[in-house]
């Protein structure tokens, strides 16, 4: 499968415990989107990177957040000291540069703070 | 900020029913519009794009939407619903080269 993959599919975590999730974009893409999603909600963008350069964050994006993009090609995405107000889907996503570019999906991580 | 509107929470048809879902943005400049669609326990896939040329653009599955600028819109349209169509639809805008901006979805369920 040359596809966005995601790892783990599901994570459930205690409050105040740290999760590092993972996103292996496809191969050829430079850009690799981060985005959470809750219930009733649309995809919210939380980063993205061009190659290993972090272009932007969100104002979502707390100090307990944090992502990489080392070798400009698999993406990690820490959450520290969880809250329950993280539990939500995480999606990740990759394209070419460039904004008429499609965004392939990964099937996203559901992180579960208890 | 750019945000983008979806007017519908939850639609119910028949099969063989005519669709519109809709969908405004705000922002004046050059955009580029989506529609994903999201199937039950599937991925985030994309439907339809429109970035320049024909205001009208089809997707897959039969589907169409219209840009219309002057309206800041960007409707979702299909002659006949099927079934299968029953899922989760994204409308999003991308502005300059920038990250994109979903709405927050219209779910679908199509009467057997």
């Amino acid at each position: 499968d040359t596809g966005v993959s995601q790892d783990p599919r599901h994570k459930i975590t205690k409050r105040g415990q740290n999760v590092t999730f993972r996103c292996d974009p496809i191969s050829e893409h430079n850009r690799l989107y981060w985005y959470r999603q809750t219930l009733g909600q649309g995809p919210e963008f939380l980063t993205y990177f061009q190659n290993e350069a972090q272009l932007e964050k969100s104002r979502l994006l707390s100090d307990r957040f944090s992502a990489e993009r080392p070798k400009g090609s698999f993406s990690t995405l820490e959450i520290q000291r969880t809250e329950q107000g993280d539990s939500a889907m995480y999606l990740c996503a990759s394209s070419l540069a460039g904004g008429a570019y499609e965004q392939y999906f990964g099937p996203g991580t559901r992180l579960t703070v208890t | 900020a750019q945000s983008v509107s979806q007017h519908n929470h939850h639609v119910i048809l028949s099969e063989a029913a005519s669709l519109e879902l809709g969908c405004n943005y705000s922002y004046g400049g050059t955009v580029n519009l989506f529609w994903y669609v999201q199937y039950p326990g599937q991925h985030l896939q994309l439907l339809l794009k429109y970035f320049s040329g024909d205001p009208l653009v089809k997707g897959i599955k039969g589907f169409e939407a219209e840009f219309i600028k002057s309206k800041f819109s960007f409707n979702l349209r299909k002659p006949s619903v099927q079934w299968s169509d029953t899922a989760e639809y994204f409308c999003a805008v991308n502005v300059w080269d920038d990250k994109i901006i979903f709405g927050k979805g219209t779910r679908l369920h199509i009467l057997p």
